[in-house]
């Protein structure tokens, strides 16, 4: 299977806890994409890479998520301090493309819930 | 700034029944994407159909076709003699593209609607 995975797919942690998630990209997209999901909304944008470059960074982001994408690769989303309100399923994509918008293919996603 | 609305929070029909799922969308570029997602239970959003703003034909795959209004600003998805399989979350979505190589294309979501088919 070649298409976007993320790890783990389900994560419970208590408020306060750090958490990390990862999500490999299909191989060749050299665009990565973040967005968090609550029920009954839309995926909500948070950051995306170009390669291993962080292009830009909702203000939905505060300073305790970050985000890296070593060598243009997979990347990771880390949370610290959780708290209740970051309960949601954190979606990974990817798509290839110099420019423009190309369409974006979908991981499974990472619920996490803070309690 | 952008903006995608979807104002049908839910919609049932009975199986083979046609549907049109509405979209609207602001915009202050002359450039953009439309997009057509589709979530069913099993989470995974799966990507249906882009559009952009230059190209106003309409298009059909299928089932689906998809009726694009510049002078509406709307986007709209009719899924004509409908399945079970199709009941899922529908979401349109907008994205304003640069032109540079460096340009990112964040992608607006709309709240989505929910479809049920029923057998």
């Amino acid at each position: 299977d070649t298409g976007v995975s993320q790890d783990p797919r389900h994560k419970i942690t208590k408020r306060g806890q750090n958490v990390t998630f990862r999500c490999d990209p299909i191989s060749e997209h050299n665009r990565l994409y973040w967005y968090r999901q609550t029920l009954g909304q839309g995926p909500e944008f948070l950051t995306y890479f170009q390669n291993e470059a962080q292009l830009e960074k909702s203000r939905l982001l505060s300073d305790r998520f970050s985000a890296e994408r070593p060598k243009g690769s997979f990347s990771t989303l880390e949370i610290q301090r959780t708290e209740q309100g970051d309960s949601a399923m954190y979606l990974c994509a990817s798509s290839q493309g110099l420019a423009g918008a190309f369409e974006q293919y979908f991981g499974p996603g990472t619920r996490l819930t803070v309690t | 700034a952008q903006k995608v609305t979807q104002a049908q929070t839910e919609i049932s029909v009975v199986e083979k029944e046609d549907v049109t799922l509405d979209c609207v969308y602001e915009t202050r570029d002359t450039t953009y994407y439309l997009f057509w997602y589709k979530q069913p239970p099993s989470g995974e959003l799966v990507f249906l159909i882009r559009r952009n703003s230059f190209d106003e034909q309409n298009e059909i795959s299928g089932r689906y076709s998809w009726n694009f209004q510049k002078s509406t600003s709307s986007f709209n998805f009719t899924i004509t003699a409908s399945q079970v399989v199709d009941s899922a979350v529908y979401f349109c979505a907008l994205s304003e593209a640069g032109i540079w190589e460096t340009s990112y294309d964040k992608v607006i979501f709309g709240p989505g609607t929910s479809l049920s088919v029923i057998p």
